[in-house]
Formats: C-alpha cells, sequence, structure tokens
C-alpha cells in the first residue's frame, strides 16, 4: 500500500466523450505525476504538478489537462476522447519532484 | 531522442539469482528507479539510486554507473511471486518525470 489512491477503478466510455479522473496522493507529497500505459508497454509520462502549477509535460495533446488542489489531490481530464486512448491510467505522488514517485493502482480506461 | 533498453524476458528457477541490466540515453539525469508489476497492478517501486554503486534492500539490490549509463537490479533467492514484470525508470531533471523502459517479464519456475 503506498497511499495514493485513484479512482474510479475503472471506465467504460464512447468515443468523443469526456472523462475525469481523481488521485489522492501519500500524505506529505506535494508532487503528482500521470502517466498511461498500454497494454504490454512502459507507463508514458502525461504531466507533472507540483504545488498546484504544471511543472513539465510530456508529448500529449492539449486535450489531456490537469488539475492540483490545494490538499495536493489531483484531476486527469481527457476531452474528446479517442479509441487509442484506452489504457490504464498512473497517478504517482513523490515528496519533491526528482524525489522517488509511489504508484497508486490506477484507472483501467476503455473506450469504445 | 531518450530511450532506456532493459530486455525483454527473463527465464529463472526458484532460489536462483538474476541480473536485469538497462542501459539509458537521455538528456538530463536525476537517477535511476525500479519498480516492479505484477499483472494489472500498480508499479511498486523497489529502488532509486542517485550515486554511482550498489544500493542493498533485502533480496533486492540496484547498481547504477553513470558513467556508463547503465544500471542493473539483482534479485537473490528468487521465488515465485517474483514472477513480474520488471521497469527501469530515469527521474529526467525536465519536471521530474520518469521515462520508462519497455519493461523485463521476469517468469520464475519451480
Amino acid at each position: 500500500e503506498t497511499g495514493v489512491t485513484q479512482s474510479p477503478t475503472h471506465l467504460i466510455k464512447t468515443r468523443g466523450q469526456q472523462v475525469t479522473l481523481r488521485c489522492s496522493s501519500q500524505s506529505g507529497h506535494n508532487t503528482v505525476s500521470w502517466y498511461q500505459q498500454a497494454l504490454g508497454q512502459g507507463p508514458q509520462f502525461i504531466f507533472q504538478y507540483y504545488r498546484e502549477e504544471e511543472n513539465g509535460r510530456g508529448n500529449f495533446p492539449p486535450r489531456f489537462s490537469g488539475l492540483q488542489f490545494p490538499n495536493y489531490s489531483s484531476e486527469l481530464n481527457v476531452n474528446a476522447l479517442e479509441l487509442d486512448d484506452s489504457a490504464l491510467y498512473l497517478c504517482a505522488s513523490s515528496l519533491e519532484p526528482g524525489e522517488a514517485q509511489y504508484f497508486g493502482a490506477g484507472t483501467r480506461l476503455s473506450v469504445l | 531522442g531518450q530511450s532506456l533498453e532493459q530486455p525483454s524476458e527473463v527465464t529463472a528457477v526458484e532460489g536462483a539469482i538474476v541480473q536485469i541490466n538497462c542501459t539509458y540515453q537521455t538528456s538530463g539525469f536525476y537517477g535511476l528507479s525500479w519498480y516492479q508489476q505484477h499483472d494489472g497492478g500498480a508499479p511498486t517501486f523497489l529502488s532509486y539510486n542517485a550515486l554511482d554503486g550498489l544500493e542493498e534492500t533485502g533480496r533486492f539490490s540496484s547498481f547504477l554507473s553513470r558513467s556508463d549509463s547503465y544500471g542493473y537490479l539483482l534479485l537473490q533467492e528468487l521465488q515465485m511471486k517474483d514472477s513480474a514484470s520488471y521497469f527501469c525508470a530515469v527521474n529526467n531533471n525536465q519536471g521530474g518525470k520518469l521515462i520508462f523502459g519497455q519493461g523485463t517479464e521476469l517468469s520464475v519456475k519451480p
């Protein structure tokens, strides 16, 4: 148990819809990072939030957006869902950027 | 570009020792992390090397050589429950993001 919780655990959406995924970071951690993991691949970095500000972004289009709240929990929003967005979405928290990251169990998103 | 190379599959028997190598080529480097992931589960943090040398945590050890852009994870006294995918990941100093390798699937046989 890492203390990082994500909701929901599973989600089914149709192409063109919008989705919001949620993450509660481990106590004392002010940094949250989001990753997308396709089947059989390593996780791919989407973006990171540090003290409520975006602190780095990977090669994902603008329809992937996020927020971090004062309690350091975070949301990942994806607009105009595409079939290729089907994946496991992982949230990881760390004490500071660059420190060891601890992952939640993920949200399995299926886009039909 | 940025890339990490690790073997795709490794097979070993219970009680044995196995080493999973990782070479990396990235712009910026804070350190090298190792994660274990069982099917459908969350990546579990195993170790983090920021400096050259060996870090030991129980049955698992991790090594880093920054000059060679190389590291490895050593698993001793293998158990069936160690069957999983193992990922090396570079902590990148551009926002502290993790850049993951493709993963090594370890199968432990009786």
